[in-house]
């Protein structure tokens, strides 16, 4: 049963434009969500991280939208450039937040088309 | 600074044989972790260790032996190489004491059994 459910698999966007991809859950014990961005060839690395006492947080042009009541979370990449393209997943994890209690999402590839 | 290092980064098995796939890390992180990345599956966890001499299995274990002799490092032992193992590999650490406990992954290990 996949715990993190992330959505679209694969998202095509135009130099500038704006990519959103989202993710759901249903542990209401989880308290900590991570974006990481995988580029072709590399393991994946931290992106950008939220905690449910704030329903926004924006570093640069990537920003994580939360909604706790409806258990979902999203990343909003602004002005979407081709170095954006890579494969992004969403996690969650619940205490004490070591790596056994973080789940992710199955991955979503984006290409952004210069 | 190397982070987290793993070898080989390629490796073609024919079924029946084993194998170990070599990790170490250089940030004296406690906990370390192996996960397989599978298309439309993401990320899911083999087995972990919360230190020396301590392991433990993640979601998918079957097939797979770990061992932590030491803080630094953590090989993954293919027993007897099935086609389902084929995959991509990777090796993590987390520091326990960081806030957020951000997961540090290698650049990974493409398996692929024949």
């Amino acid at each position: 049963q996949q715990q993190v459910k992330q959505s679209p698999q694969s998202l095509i966007v135009q130099k500038g434009g704006i990519s959103i991809i989202n993710c759901a859950y249903e542990n209401t014990a989880f308290d900590y969500f991570p974006w990481y961005q995988q580029f072709p060839g590399k393991g994946p690395a931290l992106l950008i991280a939220i905690r449910p006492d704030v329903s926004e947080k924006k570093e640069g042009r990537f920003t994580i939208s939360f909604n706790k009541s409806a258990k979902q979370f999203s990343l909003h990449i602004m002005d979407s450039q081709p170095g954006d393209s890579a494969t992004y997943f969403c996690a969650a994890s619940h205490p004490p937040n070591t790596g056994n209690q973080f789940y992710f999402g199955t991955g979503t590839s984006l290409t952004v088309i210069p | 600074n190397a982070g987290v290092t793993q070898t080989p980064k390629f490796q073609v098995l024919k079924t029946g044989q084993s194998m170990t796939l070599q990790c170490a890390q250089d940030m004296n992180h406690e906990y370390m972790s192996w996960y397989r990345q599978d298309p439309g599956m993401g990320l899911r966890l083999i087995h972990y260790s919360v230190g020396a001499g301590i392991t433990d299995q993640g979601e998918v274990p079957n097939g797979y032996n770990v061992s932590r002799s030491t803080t630094e490092d953590f090989p993954l032992r293919l027993l007897s190489a099935a086609p389902s193992q084929t995959s991509v590999y990777f090796c993590a650490s987390t520091p326990l004491w960081e806030p957020g406990n951000t997961i540090y992954f290698g650049e990974g290990s493409w398996l692929t059994v024949v």
